[in-house]
């Protein structure tokens, strides 16, 4: 069956610019994952979605990351007011129910702030 | 909170011989426990995970990993270095206690197999 998938594959805007990055997950799994992978980086946690609870944003850098998940399925990260520090690739994973589910990545957004 | 750490940034093994990457955690209650890996240009994929049961747990391609709770360890091993094995992996723990999904990855270890 299909994997997860994200939107765009790249990205490059100006320093200032807000983006949308998307996620589609895997039908069926509940829970959806944000992490942010910079160069030479390991993976950060960003947030995370698991069905109609309250999503556990305590990775978010700043208050211009923001992300929501319409319909429990499809996920959007929004950054506004880019930095050239939010350079990176943006990961999105997805699992099934149950906590000890592996997560299952999509291939990222790499996002380019100039 | 929980924790993960690869004390190693790089590791080169020769082809044939038996590798281990190394992974520490730190977490309040019982640990999930994870390996990943990512070839070059393409995503992260799953290799193993410990939830419970034999601490020995063999993942997909060869590899093991031996959860040692006593020394907070998840040390990642595969008898037989592959060339096609060098590729970057992560350990990740999720804490079973705090009852969340929330994951947290180490920094990462780049292995090198060379023929």
């Amino acid at each position: 069956g299909a994997g997860v998938s994200q939107s765009p594959s790249n990205k490059v805007t100006e320093k200032g610019k807000d983006v949308e990055l998307r996620c589609d997950p895997i039908s069926g799994h509940t829970a959806l994952y944000w992490y942010r992978q910079s160069l030479g980086q390991g993976l950060e946690f960003l947030i995370y979605f698991q069905g109609n609870s309250a999503p556990d944003k305590s990775g978010l850098p700043s208050d211009r990351f923001s992300a929501e998940r319409t319909g429990g399925s499809v996920s959007t990260l929004t950054i506004q007011r880019t930095q050239q520090e939010d350079s990176a690739v943006y990961l999105c994973a997805s699992s099934s129910p149950g906590g000890r589910d592996t997560q299952y990545f999509g291939p990222g957004t790499r996002l380019t702030v100039l | 909170a929980q924790s993960v750490a690869q004390p190693e940034d790089q590791v080169n093994v020769a082809e044939g011989n038996p590798l281990t990457v190394k992974c520490t955690y730190s977490v309040s209650g019982n640990p999930y426990l994870f390996w990943y890996v990512q070839y070059p240009n393409r995503g992260l994929q799953f290799l193993l995970k410990y939830i419970t049961g034999d601490n020995l747990v063999k993942g997909s391609y060869g590899f093991e990993a031996e959860f040692n709770k006593s020394q907070t360890s998840f040390h990642l091993k595969k008898p037989s270095a592959l060339v096609s094995d060098s590729a970057l992996y992560f350990c990740a723990v999720r804490d079973l206690n705090t009852g969340g999904f929330k994951t947290i990855f180490g920094a990462g270890t780049r292995l090198f197999v060379k023929a």
